[in-house]
């Protein structure tokens, strides 16, 4: 059974679309993250969901909204994508809220092109 | 969280130990001590992490320095599966964030 999962694991979208990554862990955990993986292999945290609350938010355009239904799904929907919004996409879960101790689990990742 | 400093890249050969070494000068008290590696078109996953004393896992070792402002993280034998990026991360006691740097590129030859 896959722990982290993702969906799409492609996506190839025109300028100016929106779209939505789907996230889904099934480790009962509390706590999921989104990172972005630009093309340079940085890997940046972008938000982060502990049972369903927005805990971190970094300086993210607006664009991008995370939503979490439910404590084991963390979707995330970008409107008018860009050129720069081309990079891998990361899901990951840990148990706890973000503590030095935590270890998180990482999905396959949503490669995102847009043209 | 404080920076880490690691080598771009290292080069080891199949079932040889490998040392990955790890400066973090500005390490505070509270700092744990993380790495993860991330293999080719995949997502990045836990190695080991430690605070004070070395640990062992099923995956690696982790020796910390007395000072514990350098680690380093020990393969004992590496496997063509190894290759990956190896990222040493410092993470604060409360409320932090992994924050990933450019970590080092391992090549394991056959």
């Amino acid at each position: 059974d896959t722990a982290v999962s993702q969906t799409p694991k492609y996506l190839v979208t025109q300028m100016g679309n929106d779209k939505s990554i789907k996230c889904e862990q099934n480790l009962g955990h509390d706590t999921m993250y989104w990172y972005k993986q630009d093309s340079k292999k940085f890997l940046k945290i972008m938000f982060s969901y502990n049972n369903k609350e927005l805990i971190i938010n970094e300086t993210v355009p607006n664009r991008f909204s995370p939503k979490s239904p439910d404590k084991a799904h963390l979707n995330l929907h970008i409107n008018s994508l860009e050129l720069g919004d081309s990079a891998v996409y990361f899901c990951a879960s840990s148990r706890f809220a973000p503590i030095g101790t935590d270890t998180q689990y990482f999905g396959p990742g949503t490669r995102l092109t847009v043209l | 969280d404080a920076k880490t400093t690691q080598p771009n890249s290292m080069e080891s050969n199949e079932e040889e130990p490998v040392h990955l070494p790890c400066n973090h000068s500005t390490i505070s008290g509270t700092d744990y001590i993380h790495w993860y590696r991330q293999l080719p078109s995949q997502g990045p996953e836990y190695v080991i992490h430690g605070l004070t004393s070395n640990v062992n896992n099923r995956m690696a070792s982790l020796a910390i320095a007395e000072d514990r402002k350098s680690s380093t993280l020990i393969l004992h034998r590496a496997t063509l599966r190894d290759a990956a990026v190896y990222y040493c991360i410092l993470r604060e006691t409360s409320g932090s964030r992994l924050t990933f740097g450019e970590g080092t590129q391992l090549t394991v030859n056959p």
